[in-house]
């Protein structure tokens, strides 16, 4: 069955440090995946997606299919980015979204 | 208004009362989608509607009732639910293509709590 994993409930960094969201999925094919964030009284968002190889916001994530992991990572964290990430994976064939349990980013002045 | 919009935000109703959630897409998407976001649990997806069709049911209880009159539209009829129906329930919608999701644009959710 198709599976999403963050390990991690909560991260909590100081401000300019790296930041590193680990998440990990199970799926024999070829899936998309994404990054969605909820920033505090706002409504769920996408961050970005592995096909557009964006960096949003300054964080970026490759997908490893070798690992099966797609973290989200961020070379200098800001207080703005303290939010709730949410790991997802579709599929053709699919209809719909798997997402993972999510991270609470907790960014310290 | 644009995006996704639901209403009521809040509502509070008994164990045996009946209540709708609505949901109303501005996007021109052809699927629409029923979570249940509580703090105990990760997103959980409940129904999945697909150029008006339901093509997905994830084992939800029969007191929660979905229903999709057109692509632009999704409702959850409650009925008779108990104290751990009470979460936040978002609906979101896409672009489905051949049954590929792609990206979920997500409504600010209707907080529901039941008595």
């Amino acid at each position: 069955a198709q599976r999403v994993t963050q390990p991690e409930k909560l991260l909590s960094v100081f401000k300019g440090a790296p930041v590193e969201l680990k998440c990990n999925y199970s799926y024999s094919g070829s899936p998309e995946l994404f990054w969605y964030v909820q920033y505090s009284r706002q409504r769920l968002q996408l961050l970005l997606r592995h096909i557009s190889r964006e960096s949003i916001k300054g964080f970026t994530a490759d997908l490893n299919k070798g690992e099966t992991s797609f973290h989200l990572k961020k070379p200098f964290a800001q207080e703005e980015d303290s939010a709730m990430y949410y790991c997802a994976l579709s599929y053709t064939g699919g209809f719909k979204t798997i997402f993972g349990a999510g991270t609470r980013l907790f960014v310290k002045a | 208004e644009t995006g996704v919009t639901q209403t009521p935000r809040h509502l509070v109703m008994g164990m045996t009362n009946k209540k709708s959630l609505k949901c109303e897409q501005h996007l021109g998407h052809n699927a629409m989608y029923w979570y249940k976001q509580s703090a105990k649990k990760p997103l959980e997806l409940m129904f999945v509607y697909s150029l008006e069709e339901r093509v997905e049911n994830n084992s939800v209880p029969s007191r929660f009732s979905p229903e999709c009159p057109n692509s632009s539209h999704l409702f959850l009829h409650l009925h008779t639910l108990q104290p751990e129906d009470s979460a936040l329930y978002l609906c979101a919608s896409s672009q489905d293509r051949s049954g590929f999701t792609g990206e979920l644009f997500f409504g600010e959710g209707s907080r529901l709590t039941v008595l």
